[in-house]
């Protein structure tokens, strides 16, 4: 079946600080890749979604600019948290769809998760 | 506006059937997900209907009737490790996932 990674997979940034969140499809072509945040016993928040090669569509709440998106390649995304808060702290999940040469399928796979913790 | 609603918890006992209900109200239809989700982890696909009736894959099955908007989640011989998050989500139109709030399963040996 189709695999996506996510690293890292745990990281703990002190306040102010920037992270970067890769998101990988390691057997498919994601044409699209979406990016989700969920706090604890809650259910999951679309932030954004990106298509390879453009700018990512964000969901109404979230700062472009403070959760930066790069999809640059068909197996590639990353998801920048800049001047991170204790706030900002949360499970970060990456999706993406696609098929063995890119094109549109219905079903999303999701990466395993990063925890954020900021201090 | 777009609605989706799940039991907030169910509990059930090994060994047994349990159902899970999932209602929605979408602008437009491409088919309806359900996802596993054991804590702290992300989703895992279980199931894709796009058509009415049932798909049954194994201990899980599930159902669509889109005249009522209405799906549930079958899971029969209920496993501890089926303790879990079942997330409900529908394809709207434009082929975004709206999200139910999810159905914690507790199994209770």
């Amino acid at each position: 079946g189709a695999v996506v990674s996510q690293h890292p997979s745990r990281v703990i940034c002190k306040s102010g600080t920037s992270v970067k969140i890769e998101c990988r499809s390691l057997d498919f072509q994601a044409t699209t890749m979406f990016w989700y945040r969920q706090f604890p016993k809650q259910s999951l928040m679309l932030m954004a979604t990106s298509n390879e090669g453009s700018k990512a569509t964000y969901e109404q709440g979230v700062e472009k600019d403070k959760f930066l998106i790069n999809h640059a390649s068909l197996t590639l995304s990353t998801l920048t948290v800049t001047s991170a808060h204790p706030e900002d702290s949360s499970f970060y999940i990456c999706s993406a769809r696609g098929g063995p040469s890119g094109g549109f399928t219905y079903e999303q796979y999701f990466g395993p998760g990063t925890r954020l913790t900021v201090t | 506006g777009q609605n989706i609603d799940q039991p907030t918890e169910m509990t059930a006992t090994e060994g047994a059937i349990v159902q899970i209900n999932c209602t929605y109200q979408t602008s437009g239809f491409n088919g309806l997900f359900w996802y596993q989700q054991h804590a702290g982890e992300a989703p895992t696909f279980l199931s894709y209907n796009v058509l009415d009736g049932l798909e049954e894959k194994g201990r899980f099955s599930s159902f669509l009737s889109r005249s009522k908007g209405y799906s549930y989640l079958l899971l029969k011989e209920l496993q501890m490790k089926d303790s879990a998050s079942y997330l409900c989500a529908v394809m709207d139109s434009n082929y975004q996932l709206i999200w139910g709030a999810g159905t914690k399963l507790i199994i209770k040996p």
